[in-house]
């Protein structure tokens, strides 16, 4: 079964510019969760989506969106990136629904640097 | 609202030696508890979780934690450890019947040294 697959897996941009961010869950999987991890503030959770639905919000700012297709694949966008959005990137797939409890599984994330 | 804290942010320990990383929650409800690692550049993996039942729960390479509901923790162990598992240690923290999104604490970096 093949796991959770994100991509591109390094990118570089320049303040002012956007990003987009890709991420396919495992075979089955209807939800998606996208993380911020930063070496100052840890892994901090920005959404979750579940069957194409924004389920679950964090606290971050507009700039940061999300989509999920019918196949279940996620999507997220960075707008006038800042510096600060220097980081890596997860996304995580679970079931979402059934005897969800909480287990995610993590691509291996995908690494921006704003200059 | 849920909350992790884990107690080190760095544990050096000498390969073969025994290691405990600390991890206590705060919640108001019942919880489901997991331990993740991440290897450098790559995404986090279970190593662990506690759902109900037996307090000490076994996990994937050699590791175990034991549920103490009274102290609120959620230590992981291993009685003796390799250079392979130098990595970033998560402890994580879901309520039942809530969202179940995971609150993750901020990590512990286990360095094992020959």
């Amino acid at each position: 079964k093949a796991g959770v697959t994100q991509t591109p897996r390094y990118l570089i941009k320049t303040r002012g510019q956007q990003v987009t961010l890709s991420c396919s869950p495992i075979s089955g999987h209807r939800s998606v969760s996208w993380y911020q991890q930063t070496p100052g503030q840890g892994l901090q959770f920005l959404f979750e989506y579940f069957s194409e639905t924004q389920r679950n919000k964090g606290n971050f700012p507009g700039r940061f969106s999300g989509r999920q297709f019918s196949n279940s694949r996620s999507e997220m966008n960075v707008s006038t990136l800042e510096l600060g959005d220097s980081a890596l990137y997860l996304c995580a797939s679970s079931p979402g629904t059934g005897t969800f409890t909480g287990e995610l599984f993590f691509g291996e994330g995908s690494r921006l640097t704003v200059l | 609202a849920q909350s992790v804290t884990q107690l080190d942010s760095q544990v050096p320990v000498f390969e073969e030696a025994p290691v405990e990383l600390r991890c206590n929650y705060s919640s108001s409800v019942s919880v489901y508890l997991f331990w993740y690692v991440q290897y450098p550049n790559q995404g986090l993996q279970l190593l662990l979780k506690y759902l109900s039942g037996s307090t000490l729960v076994k996990g994937i390479n050699g590791f175990e934690a034991e549920f103490n509901k009274s102290q609120t923790s959620f230590h992981l162990r291993k009685p003796s450890v390799h250079i392979s598992d130098t990595a970033e240690y998560f402890c994580a923290v879901s309520e039942p019947g809530g969202s179940y999104i995971p609150t993750f604490g901020r990590g512990t970096s286990l360095i094992v040294h020959p």
